[in-house]
């Protein structure tokens, strides 16, 4: 398995507060990708990035935020939490290429829980 | 805009059974068509990478066919067992190649 881990794995604050989710991997694959997973919706590409300080937004960025200031840490950040923003964080990493025979690598997830 | 639906999103099946699972894909310009296991509480697992260059893969008791014309991808499972019982995701890459785009699963649930 890929080096993958995710912190914190469990989570539970309060709407209006600040969180910070943690990905760090140990592979050197140049993407790392947050998405969130809720019922009926799937897997939902938030933010991903393809190199140390290059970001981009994905299908569900309002209202988070991402850096990625070293190979190896991806941080997404939740500016004000909401209610809505209950769900489940998983990271990914990867490199994407033409040939498509590169696949993603996904993290174990964090469980958040705004109150 | 590449989107991602599968169907069925639930399957019961008694052990010992062939399955098939159903994908399709809008924008048939992909590199690759991949599936995803994912089990109760836990990330996924890759199972199968189709390239575009491709029409099947195989691995174990597990195939995955993908017809790029037809937008569409199916992942057959052959004799399948308790153990088989999960979540099976498909992916195909967003229209530049950068990320995927998810179906929202089939859960399978094998009875013994």
């Amino acid at each position: 398995d890929a080096g993958i881990t995710q912190s914190p794995r469990h989570k539970v604050t309060e709407t209006g507060t600040p969180v910070t989710l943690r990905c760090h991997q140990t592979e050197n694959h140049r993407y790392m990708y947050w998405y969130r997973q809720d019922p009926g919706h799937g897997l939902r590409l938030i933010h991903y990035s393809y190199g140390v300080k290059d970001t981009d937004k994905g299908e569900v960025s309002d209202g988070y935020s991402v850096s990625r200031s070293k190979t190896e840490d991806f941080l997404l950040t939740l500016e004000s939490a909401t209610s809505s923003q209950t769900s489940v964080y998983f990271c990914a990493t990867g490199n994407p290429s033409t040939s498509g025979a590169e696949t993603q690598y996904f993290g174990p997830g964090t469980r958040l829980l705004v109150l | 805009k590449q989107e991602v639906t599968q169907i069925p999103a639930a399957l019961s099946v008694p052990e010992g059974e062939n399955l098939v699972l159903n994908c399709s894909f809008t924008d048939s310009a992909i590199y690759n068509l991949q599936w995803f296991r994912q089990d109760p509480g836990k990330g996924l697992t890759s199972l199968l990478l189709i390239q575009s260059s491709q029409r099947e893969q195989t691995s174990g008791r597990l195939n995955a066919s993908l017809d790029k014309s037809s937008g569409r991808s199916t992942l057959y499972i052959a004799a399948s067992q308790p153990g088989d019982s999960a979540t099976y995701l498909c992916a195909a890459p967003n229209q530049a190649g950068t990320a995927l785009i998810f179906g929202k699963g089939t859960t399978l649930s094998v009875s013994s």
